[in-house]
C-alpha cells in the first residue's frame, strides 16, 4: 500500500455541489495537509492538521472545510463548488525529518 | 513572512548538456531546505534536505547546495527522463510546533534527447 492514498484520482463535478476528497496514511504521523495546485500558482496550503483535535486554516482556506476524522484520515471538503476551484489537490503527511510524503493527488474540475 | 523563488520557470536542456537551477528565499531562521522532483499529474517526490549553509547533498545525476540565501540543484549530463518539474521549499525554525513547508513554483526542465 501507498503511503498516502487519495480517493478519487480524477473528478468532475457541478457548480453548486458539495464534494468530498478524501486522504488516508499508512505511516501513523500526526501531521497531515492539504494543498492546491495550480499553474503559475504553485502549492498552496489550503488546511493542516498537527492530530485529531488541532485543525489549522493555511492560506486558502475560504470555500473548503476539513475533518480529521483519526489520525490515518483526512478529508477535505468543498461545500459548495465553484470553477475557481478547479485545480489538482494534494494531501501530504510529515514525519520526524520534517519533509513530507505527498499523495499522488485529485485532478477536481467544477463545471 | 517566508518566500521562496525559484529561477529558471522553465529550462530546456540538451542531453548531456549539465545546468544549475536556483532556489533562492527568505526566512526567519531556517530549520530545512528541501528539494523534490514532480512528474506531471502526480505528487512531488522527495530528492533532498539541507539544514545548513555549506551542506551538499547528491543522488545519481543531481547535487544540491545550500548557502545562507539561496540552494542551487545541479544536474550533471542530463538525460530525457531528468525531465520534470523541481520544487523547492523551506520550513522555518520559528514558529514553535509549526512545521510547515512554503514551497516555490518551480522550474520546469525538459531534456532532449
Amino acid at each position: 500500500d501507498a503511503d498516502v492514498t487519495q480517493t478519487p484520482r480524477n473528478r468532475i463535478t457541478k457548480t453548486g455541489k458539495r464534494i468530498m476528497l478524501e486522504c488516508s496514511q499508512t505511516k501513523g504521523h500526526d501531521r497531515m495537509y492539504w494543498y492546491r495546485q495550480d499553474p503559475g500558482l504553485g502549492l498552496r496550503l489550503i488546511y493542516y492538521s498537527f492530530d485529531v483535535k488541532d485543525i489549522n486554516k493555511g492560506e486558502i482556506s475560504d470555500g473548503y472545510s476539513v475533518s480529521r476524522q483519526a489520525q490515518a484520515k483526512f478529508s477535505l471538503s468543498l461545500e459548495s463548488a465553484i470553477p475557481n476551484q478547479t485545480a489538482l489537490y494534494f494531501c501530504a503527511i510529515q514525519g520526524t525529518g520534517y519533509g513530507y510524503t505527498f499523495g499522488s493527488g485529485t485532478r477536481l474540475t467544477v463545471v | 513572512e517566508d518566500q521562496v523563488t525559484q529561477s529558471p520557470e522553465a529550462l530546456r536542456l540538451q542531453e548531456g548538456e549539465s545546468s544549475s537551477l536556483n532556489c533562492s528565499y527568505t526566512v526567519s531562521g531556517l530549520r530545512g531546505l528541501f528539494w523534490y522532483r514532480q512528474d506531471p499529474g502526480k505528487g512531488p517526490e522527495f530528492l533532498f534536505t539541507l539544514y545548513s549553509a555549506g551542506e551538499e547533498k547528491e543522488k545519481e545525476r543531481l547535487k544540491a547546495t545550500l548557502t545562507k540565501k539561496e540552494s542551487f540543484l545541479h544536474i550533471t549530463a542530463p538525460k530525457p527522463e531528468d525531465s520534470a518539474t523541481y520544487l523547492c521549499a523551506v520550513q522555518a525554525r520559528s514558529g514553535g510546533s509549526n512545521y510547515k513547508l512554503t514551497f516555490g513554483k518551480g522550474t520546469l526542465l525538459t531534456v532532449n534527447p
